[in-house]
């Protein structure tokens, strides 16, 4: 298993600019999440998923958009990219019986 | 709602010495906790968890920690430090209602070993 799989790894954007991160899960885990790490900030969640068709805002989703439309995959929008979204994000995914949130390895985006 | 609080953003200690990484919660239900391990640009890796089992819990690396509801405390401890310890440490709390997935961090510990 691959496990969370997340591209690019790292992005570079201007202003206005809009994109799409991608994750991919070969769990075929029913839960994914999306949450940036910003210094001092810890990680904070952005939108998450409970099965493929529902998706739920978070604690910091303004910005963002996410659609879930199979159960591997859990792409993350950015509609206008801006420099306060210059962040680490990550992707974790969970099975319904499982306890545990399994990360991907990031994406870092800079936005200028 | 939940919260974490961690105690310390950073820690330093020497190798061979105690290593002691606060955190408590705050959780309007039984919470289950998490310690997360961040090495530098990787992603994070679980230490150990609390689920409402025993409440020492023991995880990878020789870490352990205990859940101490009276205290709201889930402190994170090593014996004996090594170099390869040397990473940001995440703990996190998610009250696991039923269709919630919100898993919530502290802002982390970053812990230097001293030679």
């Amino acid at each position: 298993n691959a496990g969370v799989t997340q591209t690019p790894k790292f992005q570079v954007l201007k202003t206005g600019q809009s994109m799409t991160l991608q994750c991919a899960q070969d769990m075929n885990h029913e839960y994914m999440s999306w949450y940036r790490q910003d210094p001092g900030m810890g990680l904070r969640l952005i939108h998450y998923s409970v099965g493929a068709g529902i998706t739920d805002q978070g604690e910091v989703p303004n910005g963002y958009n996410v659609s879930r439309s199979t159960t591997e995959d859990f792409p993350l929008r950015l509609l206008s990219a801006a420099p306060s979204q210059t962040s680490v994000y990550f992707c974790a995914s969970r099975g319904v019986s499982g306890d545990e949130q399994y990360f991907g390895p990031g994406t870092r985006l800079t936005v200028t | 709602a939940q919260s974490v609080t961690q105690l310390g953003s950073h820690v330093s200690v020497s190798e061979g010495a105690l290593v002691l990484l606060r955190c408590n919660y705050s959780s309007s239900v039984p919470p289950y906790l998490f310690w997360y391990v961040q090495y530098p640009n990787q992603g994070l890796q679980l230490l150990l968890k609390y689920t409402s089992a025993a409440t020492l819990v023991k995880g990878i690396n020789g870490f352990e920690a205990e859940f101490k509801k009276s205290e709201t405390s889930f402190h994170l401890t090593k014996p004996s430090a090594h170099m390869s310890d040397a990473a940001e440490y995440f703990c996190a709390v998610s009250d696991r209602n039923f269709g919630n997935e919100k898993l919530t961090f502290g802002t982390g510990t970053r812990l230097t070993i001293i030679p």
